[in-house]
């Protein structure tokens, strides 16, 4: 059985501060995708990696970084949050083109 | 790249009615539709999924249809029960993406008992 799982469930920084958010897969996945899920705009793709240090640009990367140093983690990092990055964030993985798995989400809010 | 739209945006029906949501893609690439089902408070989870090279797929009381010349695929929920109810969500993958999907944007589904 596949678990993604994901550092937090409920996050909340402030303007300005550092956040990371991680994701790990327990199934030897190749891919992993970094989501956010914002009322009426679906799932929204902002990074994915289809291998350790290699990432790939989503939608709407701006503001994020990523960082993949071993297979079974993926790490979305916000530099300097700000409140219109207050958001759920979800993480999946994937084997080669196959099914995502989705972790839990984590609920992000930026004062 | 992809574009997905997905309509209604919320659907609300009574018990043991029939629900179909649609969505329409922009990229004739896409050759791979999942749905996903996301109940409250927990993830998306994959439900039903359908190629390119097939225009209909079952799975008990949910179905889904692909229509490739109109670029528009359907899923379909037969005699609905409350524990339906759910967001969900349609998504589409160019064969030059990879593993990349494109979601549409969602659809809340109420089941009245």
């Amino acid at each position: 059985d596949v678990k993604v799982t994901q550092s937090s469930r409920y996050l909340v920084k402030r303007t300005g501060e550092k956040v990371f958010l991680e994701c790990v897969q327990d199934m030897d996945h190749e891919n992993m995708f970094w989501y956010r899920q914002d009322p009426g705009l679906g799932l929204r793709l902002i990074y994915f990696s289809y291998d350790v240090k290699m990432k790939e640009k989503g939608d709407i990367p701006e503001g994020y970084s990523v960082s993949r140093e071993k297979k079974e983690r993926f790490s979305l990092i916000l530099e300097s949050a700000s409140t219109n990055q207050t958001s759920m964030y979800l993480c999946a993985s994937s084997k080669d083109w196959g099914e995502q798995f989705f972790g839990p989400g984590t609920r992000l809010t930026v004062l | 790249g992809e574009n997905v739209e997905q309509h209604p945006s919320t659907l609300s029906v009574q018990e043991g009615d029939s629900a179909v949501i649609k969505c329409t893609y922009s990229d004739s690439a896409s050759n791979y539709f999942p749905w996903y089902k996301q109940e409250l408070g927990k993830r998306p989870q994959l439900i039903i999924d359908i190629r390119s090279n097939v225009g209909e797929k079952k799975d008990q009381r949910i179905a889904v249809t692909l229509n490739k010349t109109a670029k528009h695929f359907s899923l379909h929920i037969t005699e609905t029960q409350p524990e339906d109810s759910a967001v969900y969500f349609c998504a589409a993958r160019p064969e030059t993406s990879g593993s990349r999907l494109t979601f549409g944007e969602g659809t809340q589904l109420t089941v009245n008992p």
